[in-house]
């Protein structure tokens, strides 16, 4: 059952500090967005990779947000340091190189306080 | 610019027909998707046009008119597990999705 999978699924911490999402897309799939989710925004894209290689994190805040991916099998997110306007949901999704479907992980729903 | 309009809100009957439609304004075209996202959980595919006309999926079809930039989905023999919103996305020359805010289906007894 191939799906993407996401680490960890909720994270509370409180404002300055570091936190890392991870992310392990579709085995053979090549392409990795990040997004964000929030009530008021909807989905939002932060980044995304191909073939490792990043191709546009235009939507991510540069001072405080990195994206990677150091291997095929995973991507990070890294947030430092973390703000309360941070709280939502991030989504890691990825694509094959046949179809254009992206499949989304089950999100990290973090709350900065 | 980009963008990518649909209703808010809807609300139908179990058992009965309801159509949801977009519409869009992107920078290129490679084809639109229907995702539909279940509260607190991630969206998850359901279709994906890239050539004008409709396509069936059992009690799921979606339309797509390039000339208009419009697009619907259509539920049929709707179920109370229907309730969920649904995602439009387009995806642009860049081979991005551009996505709509997602319309909030609730569905009734």
């Amino acid at each position: 059952d191939a799906r993407v999978t996401q680490t960890p699924r909720d994270k509370v911490t409180e404002m300055g500090q570091e936190v890392t999402m991870r992310c392990q897309p579709i085995l053979g799939h090549n392409t990795v967005f990040w997004y964000r989710q929030t009530m008021m925004q909807g989905l939002e894209l932060l980044a995304y990779f191909r073939n490792r290689a990043p191709l546009d994190d235009s939507g991510m805040p540069k001072d405080r947000f990195s994206a990677e991916m150091p291997d095929a099998t995973l991507a990070t997110l890294k947030i430092q340091p973390s703000e309360p306007r941070d709280s939502a949901v991030y989504f890691c999704a990825s694509v094959g190189r046949v179809r254009n479907i992206q499949y989304f992980g089950a999100g990290t729903r973090l709350s900065v306080l | 610019g980009q963008n990518i309009d649909q209703p808010t809100e809807m609300t139908a009957t179990e058992g009965a027909i309801v159509q949801i439609n977009c519409t869009y304004q992107t920078s290129g075209f490679n084809g639109l998707f229907w995702y539909q996202q279940h509260a607190g959980e991630a969206p998850t595919f359901l279709s994906y046009n890239v050539l004008d006309g409709l396509e069936e999926k059992g009690r799921f079809s979606s339309f797509l008119s390039r000339s208009k930039g419009y697009s619907y989905l259509l539920l049929k023999e709707l179920q109370m597990k229907d309730s969920a919103s649904y995602l439009c996305a387009c995806m642009d020359s860049n081979y991005q999705l551009i996505w709509g805010a997602g319309t909030k289906l609730i569905i009734k007894p």
